[in-house]
């Protein structure tokens, strides 16, 4: 069974500073991993997805890495904002059309 | 933004009533999921759904009803509400990227209070 876990479970940073984020997968029979934003009380918001076959996507300040061989994927917020505080929660998808399982996500508060 | 809808956005309902959630895409995407999300338990799959008429459940789905009669629509239904399925559920969607891969799309989520 695959299992999620993120580290760390919290982070509070001041504006301005680069941050890494941390997602780690027990099983590396994955298709994709996806990493979301949640902001409270609303829905997920997709961030970046990285194909299996894939070793890093970008998006602006945002850089997600993936290693499948050690299960393990980073994310990394450059220059953090304000805007930026949000939970992050990363996903793994098995084969296609399968379930997603989602780590129990970070969150991440950036101070002024 | 990907057309996904949730209806209704908040419901507050007595013990043992029956209640059904609505989850609407326009993206005309194969599969679909029902999500809870609770504190200390994140978010977990309670049924999901990889065409009309084909659905299967997830790890929490005692007491959870699905059904897809439409590819835009999934419909969960609580049989007999009870307090502990007050959460705040997820509807999502997944589907082919034309970059490649496939990637999910969540509603914004209903919240259901069980009186």
């Amino acid at each position: 069974k695959q299992e999620v876990t993120q580290i760390p479970a919290a982070l509070s940073v001041p504006e301005g500073e680069n941050l890494v984020l941390n997602c780690s997968f027990t099983d590396s029979a994955i298709y994709n991993l996806q990493w979301f934003r949640q902001d409270p009380g609303k829905g997920l918001t997709s961030l970046l997805l990285i194909q299996s076959s894939q070793r890093e996507q970008t998006s602006g300040r945002l850089n997600a890495s993936l290693d499948k061989s050690s299960g393990r994927s980073t994310l990394y917020i450059a220059a953090s904002q304000p805007g930026d505080s949000a939970t992050y929660l990363c996903a793994v998808t098995g084969n296609y059309g399968q379930n997603f399982v989602f780590g129990p996500g970070t969150r991440l508060s950036v101070l002024p | 933004d990907a057309g996904i809808t949730q209806s209704p956005r908040h419901k507050v309902t007595e013990t043992g009533t029956p209640v059904t959630l609505r989850c609407h895409q326009t993206e005309n995407h194969r599969y679909m999921y029902w999500y809870r999300q609770d504190p200390g338990h994140g978010l977990r799959l309670i049924h999901y759904s990889y065409g009309v008429k084909d659905t299967d459940k997830g790890e929490v789905s005692d007491g959870y009803s699905v059904s897809r009669s439409k590819t835009e629509d999934f419909l969960l239904t609580l049989e007999s509400a009870t307090s502990s399925q007050t959460s705040v559920y997820f509807c999502a969607i997944m589907g082919p990227r034309d970059t490649g891969g496939t990637e999910a799309f969540f509603g914004q989520g209903t919240r259901l209070t069980v009186v």
